[in-house]
């Protein structure tokens, strides 16, 4: 049961050109979501996150888009550079819920390609 | 400051040995949490601690994994009698009290041959 889905394995994108990611949920008590990026062997880095009060958050080049009812968010880098591939994670976490406060439940990652 | 450490960086062993993995989490943090990644894999959840609260070991996949936390700051994850399906990065984050966002370690690479 993958309560956080990224469909798309992997996304090509020109240099310049927005590159949107993607991600669905389906645990209604998910309230704060979270995109990380990851280089091959380092740790994810986080980028951006959302509240669900919330519908849009803008940092620099990335903005963070959630639609709750449709349980679905995504992320935008305008414009796309090279040095932004990698494998980019969504996740999302409970505010409310005993001692599993805070755990990070994660999408399937998504490799984002910037050709020059 | 520093950001999480772990270590070591890279850990090779052979079937049914125990290893140990450490993390330093970022200095203030009272909450730490270990993740995997297996090949191919999505990070999944093995354990939480907050502060001295009881820690939460709901994502831990057998009783062959074990973790402490000592004195609040550093932690150990073990495993022991290791299995060739251990092989994974082991993630540990870090996570003050007043913000949501988890900072992650650069990551242990275990194989178990």
């Amino acid at each position: 049961d993958q309560q956080v889905k990224q469909n798309s394995p992997s996304l090509s994108v020109q240099e310049g050109r927005i590159s949107i990611l993607n991600c669905d949920y389906t645990n209604s008590m998910f309230d704060y979501f979270l995109w990380y990026k990851k280089y091959p062997a380092e740790g994810p880095t986080f980028l951006i996150s959302i509240s669900s009060i919330k519908d849009k958050n803008e940092d620099g080049r990335f903005t963070v888009f959630l639609n709750k009812s449709a349980k679905h968010l995504s992320l935008h880098i305008v414009p796309s550079q090279p040095g932004d591939s990698a494998v980019y994670f969504c996740a999302a976490s409970a505010s409310a819920g005993g001692t599993s406060y805070g755990k990070l439940t994660f999408g399937q990652g998504t490799i984002l390609t910037v050709h020059p | 400051g520093a950001g999480v450490s772990q270590s070591p960086s890279n850990k090779v062993t052979e079937k049914g040995k125990d290893v140990e993995l450490r993390c330093d989490p970022i200095s203030g943090h009272t909450a730490l949490y270990w993740y995997r990644q297996s090949l191919g894999q999505g990070l999944e959840f093995l354990i939480y601690f907050q502060g001295n609260s009881a820690p939460d070991k709901s994502g831990l996949p057998s009783d062959r994994f074990s973790a402490e936390r000592t004195g609040g700051s550093v932690s150990t994850l073990t495993i022991q009698r290791t299995q060739q399906e251990d092989s994974a990065v082991y993630l540990c984050a870090s996570k003050s009290l007043a913000w949501e966002t988890q900072y992650f370690g650069p990551g242990t690479r275990l194989l178990v041959l």
